[in-house]
């Protein structure tokens, strides 16, 4: 039973265009949301967050925007550049440990 | 350190075999995760340690499973008569405060283990 959900595998994008990574999850006690990501041979590096008080929070070319009622979120990368490709996972947090989602690929063609 | 450290990178052992895997987490962090990572999935939450405390097992998939962090800062992570299935990526994390909602961990590179 998956908690959270990442339904695209993988996502080509433009250089320039805006980039949209989606998150599902069920759990509601989830009351914060992480972004990670994760390049090549390395361990994933934490992007960017929210709170659940909030439904928007915006940091340079990243934006994430969570829509509780929907239990949905989504990462806004614009614009995309090719630095950006990499596997993006999403992780709620409650009472509970990160739950991560199997993580989408993202590839930025130049 | 600098970073979170794990050791070694690789490993591949025989089935039955037992392994230790190390991790060294930020000096100045408090709490430690450990996370396995099948091919094409995220990381699953294994265990974690508060110091030397280790307040959440409820990840550690059997018994042949058991972390240890007896002073509070590098953690090891020992798989007992491993099986094929325990090959995957294990991940450690550390985070700056005691274990909560709002840490932001910080992952170390992993060590891919393979199980033969």
């Amino acid at each position: 039973d998956q908690q959270v959900k990442q339904n695209s595998p993988s996502l080509s994008v433009q250089e320039g265009r805006i980039s949209i990574l989606n998150c599902d999850y069920t759990n509601s006690m989830f009351d914060y949301f992480l972004w990670y990501k994760k390049y090549p041979a390395e361990g994933p590096t934490f992007l960017i967050s929210i709170s659940s008080i909030k439904d928007k929070n915006e940091d340079g070319r990243f934006t994430v925007f969570l829509n509780k009622s929907a239990k949905h979120l989504s990462l806004h990368i614009v614009p995309s550049q090719p630095g950006d490709s990499a596997v993006y996972f999403c992780a709620p947090a409650g009472n509970t440990p990160l739950v991560f989602g199997k993580g989408t690929r993202l590839s930025v063609i130049a | 350190g600098a970073g979170v450290s794990q050791s070694p990178r690789y490993k591949v052992t025989k089935r039955g075999q037992d392994v230790t895997l190390r991790c060294d987490p930020i000096s100045s962090h408090a709490t430690l995760y450990w996370y396995q990572q099948a091919l094409g999935q995220g990381p699953e939450f294994l265990t974690y340690f508060n110091y030397e405390a280790q307040p959440d097992k409820s990840g550690l998939p059997s018994d042949r499973f058991s972390a240890e962090r007896p002073e509070g800062s590098i953690s090891t992570l020992t798989i007992q008569r491993t099986e094929q299935r325990d090959s995957a990526m294990y991940r450690c994390a550390s985070s700056q405060r005691l274990a909560g909602a709002y840490n932001e961990q910080f992952f170390g590179p992993g060590t891919r283990l393979t199980v033969l």
